[in-house]
């Protein structure tokens, strides 16, 4: 079947522009999960999705940050008035279950370049 | 913030070549996962270890999970250059998130 999906899977923009970038999660995976990836550096964690709800969102960056999901499927992350330290790659994961031990089968990324 | 230091964080061996890699953490978790993610590409799981002192095998790679649950180590045999990537390990003390090392970065020279 298909995985994760995320697009688009390059994003150029200018400071101070929003952009949308999106996750189509694996069907029927419950737990979807969004990181941001500085270059060739692990993963930070940002925001945690159970169906759609988000009861974890300790890991955004800032108020500039928000994200949602609808349908228990597809997710956006919302950043609004970019900046360049927002430079990164953003990897969208899903899992079966919302339990941490479960596996996380992730998407290609966005590589976001804000100039 | 829990945070798991990994090492080394670059690696460039010759294809034959054992190798190590240590990821440690001052915090206990309760499981521990080892990913590899090439360049374009989203991390992949390798393996789950969930006890103390826990010992799983994965054709030439071995992961062990430290006693105390705070560390891990990954062990990879015979290098093939197919084995280059960065290796994440990522941690879980129970909650919905994990939380990623800093990375290793191989590189097997043929």
């Amino acid at each position: 079947g298909a995985g994760v999906s995320q697009s688009p899977s390059n994003k150029v923009t200018e400071k101070g522009k929003d952009v949308e970038l999106r996750c189509d999660p694996i069907s029927g995976h419950t737990a979807l999960y969004w990181y941001r990836q500085s270059l060739g550096q692990g993963l930070e964690f940002l925001i945690y999705f159970q169906g759609n709800s988000a009861p974890d969102k300790s890991g955004l960056p800032s108020d500039r940050f928000s994200a949602e999901r609808t349908g228990g499927s597809v997710s956006t992350l919302t950043i609004q008035r970019t900046q360049q330290e927002d430079s990164a790659v953003y990897l969208c994961a899903s899992s079966p279950e919302g339990l941490s031990y479960n596996e996380q089968f992730f998407g290609p990324g966005t590589r976001l370049t804000v100039l | 913030t829990q945070l798991l230091e990994q090492s080394p964080q670059f690696l460039s061996i010759q294809e034959g070549e054992n190798l190590t890699v240590y990821c440690n953490s001052s915090s206990v978790f309760s499981s521990l996962q080892w990913y590899r993610q090439e360049p374009g590409e989203g991390p992949v799981l390798l393996v789950t270890v969930v006890t103390g002192g826990e010992v799983k095998k994965l054709k030439r790679l071995t992961f062990q999970f430290g006693d105390a649950r705070k560390d891990s180590s990954l062990h990879i045999t015979a290098a093939q250059p197919g084995d280059t990537g960065l290796y994440l390990c990522a941690g879980s003390s129970g909650a919905n998130n994990l939380f990623f090392g800093t990375g290793t970065r191989l590189t097997v020279i043929p």
